[in-house]
């Protein structure tokens, strides 16, 4: 199966708010709501920041909020924050019984 | 609190094998609400999945790796493995062990009640092939 296809960066400034987006098809985003997003700082495992699309696990700040339209996922994080720049990827699970991630977003907190 | 941890070989030759154990720890693997995860992420690139297995031994592969791929689970030692023949360098890669939710109930190309996120990582192993 292919990548979820998201950018390759985003920036934005502290206090601000971005999005990225994560696109499948609809054998995978477009069908099941469990997408899920994941945070990886430099030298670290990835942390899961959403699942199940618009879930946030224990302990995430609520800057963090996921939402779905199609075969768009998207990922939002306000208030930004100079922790929060990493490398960001979506997972989808497929039609396949597999499971696809994209290609990853670098943000950089300018 | 679940703990993974990755070991094995950490420089595997061409055209050999791969094989790595997940070791897991705070919690078993035989719970029904998990599978258990092999995941990869080549030098500087993005993150792969390799394939999954459920306590029962079903399992599932990449379409792209399965004809190399082999996951077992080993209950009495709280471990699952990962196995993987022919590699060549662009099998270099931190290889990362995880747990994921088990997607429910999936008929008709949809799935219920079920979650699906990799909730649980190891710190991941750096396997390097080269001669």
């Amino acid at each position: 199966q292919s990548a979820l296809t998201q950018p390759a960066s985003v920036s934005g400034s502290p206090g601000q708010s971005i999005t990225i987006s994560c696109t499948g098809t609809s054998n995978d985003v477009g069908r099941y709501n469990y997408v899920s997003w994941y945070q990886q700082h430099p030298g670290k495992a990835p942390k899961v920041m959403i699942y199940d699309v618009n879930n946030r696990p224990s302990g995430v700040s609520n800057r963090f909020s996921g939402s779905k339209s199609g075969n768009t996922a998207s990922l939002t994080i306000s208030g930004l924050q100079a922790e929060d720049e990493a490398d960001y990827y979506c997972s989808s699970y497929t039609i396949t019984t597999s499971w696809v991630f994209g290609g990853g977003t670098k943000l950089t907190v300018v | 609190q679940l703990q993974l941890q990755e070991s094995g070989p950490g420089l595997v030759k061409p055209s050999e094998t791969l094989s790595l154990i997940c070791t897991v720890s705070g919690g078993s693997i035989s719970s029904k609400s998990y599978y258990w995860a092999w995941i990869r992420q080549p030098p500087g690139k993005g993150l792969e999945w390799i394939g999954s297995i459920y306590y029962t031994g079903d399992t599932y592969y990449s379409p792209s790796l399965k004809s190399r791929v082999t996951i077992s689970v080993d209950l009495p030692y709280n471990q699952f493995s990962l196995r993987l023949t022919s590699v060549t360098a662009a099998d270099t890669a931190l290889y990362y062990c995880a747990r994921h939710g088990n997607p429910g109930y999936c008929t008709g190309g949809y799935c219920y009640g079920g979650r699906g996120d990799f909730d649980n990582w190891g710190q991941g192993t750096l396997v390097t092939v080269s001669s």
